[in-house]
């Protein structure tokens, strides 16, 4: 079983540039996460999808963070402007109701 | 609202040693538990999750974590560790609504194994 892909794995950018990263989830999970992985800390939780609708969004910086699943399979995010602190992992999950939650290798955004 | 407390940031074990890396949790609501495994540069690796059933869970490389309800713990074990068991480990805790899971992680501990 393949699993949860993303890309790009490494992206350097500078301060106020946009960026995207892209995920592709599990085959049939209907739940699509993005978190945050800040350096020396837990993941935090950006969004939740199920199918192509938003679970929780709540912990989004709206302002300048945007996600979208389009027919409920693959997933973008997206920065615009980014700043310094948004220098992270940005990880990329699937899940089907209790079966655990897998994660993807992430995308580790340098913003200089 | 759920939180996640791991009580160590840092564990240092010699080789064939037993380690127990500690999570305490809160919630209102019953809840779910995870620990993950995370290497230099990868994602996170699901080791083992109490859903229900017994307390005592085994996961992957020889891990296995106590769930203890009264306790509000699920600290992680293993009675031999191995170089190759260096990395930081997360708990985390989920609030199954019935249509899927949201996960909150603790802040992690690093296992240090040396020779």
């Amino acid at each position: 079983e393949a699993g949860v892909a993303q890309s790009p794995r490494y992206k350097i950018i500078e301060k106020r540039q946009s960026v995207a990263f892209w995920c592709n989830p599990i085959s049939g999970h209907a739940t699509l996460y993005w978190y945050q992985q800040i350096l020396g800390q837990g993941p935090k939780l950006l969004i939740q999808f199920q199918n192509n609708g938003v679970v929780d969004d709540s912990q989004l910086p709206k302002d300048r963070f945007s996600a979208e699943r389009l027919k409920g399979v693959d997933s973008t995010l997206k920065i615009q402007p980014a700043k310094l602190e948004d220098s992270a992992v940005y990880l990329c999950a699937s899940s089907i109701r209790t079966g655990g939650v897998f994660f993807g290798q992430g995308t580790r955004l340098t913003v200089v | 609202a759920q939180s996640v407390t791991q009580l160590d940031s840092q564990v240092p074990v010699f080789e064939e040693a037993p380690v127990e890396l500690r999570c305490n949790y809160s919630s209102s609501v019953s809840v779910y538990l995870f620990w993950y495994v995370q290497y230099p540069n990868q994602g996170l690796q699901l080791l083992l999750k109490y859903l229900s059933g017994s307390t005592l869970v085994k996961g992957i490389n020889g891990f296995e974590a106590e769930f203890n309800k009264s306790q509000t713990s699920f600290h992680l074990r293993k009675p031999s560790v191995h170089i190759s068991d260096t990395a930081e480990y997360f708990c985390a805790v989920s609030d199954y609504t019935g249509t899927a899971s949201k996960l909150t992680f603790g802040t992690g501990t690093r296992l240090q194994v040396t020779l």
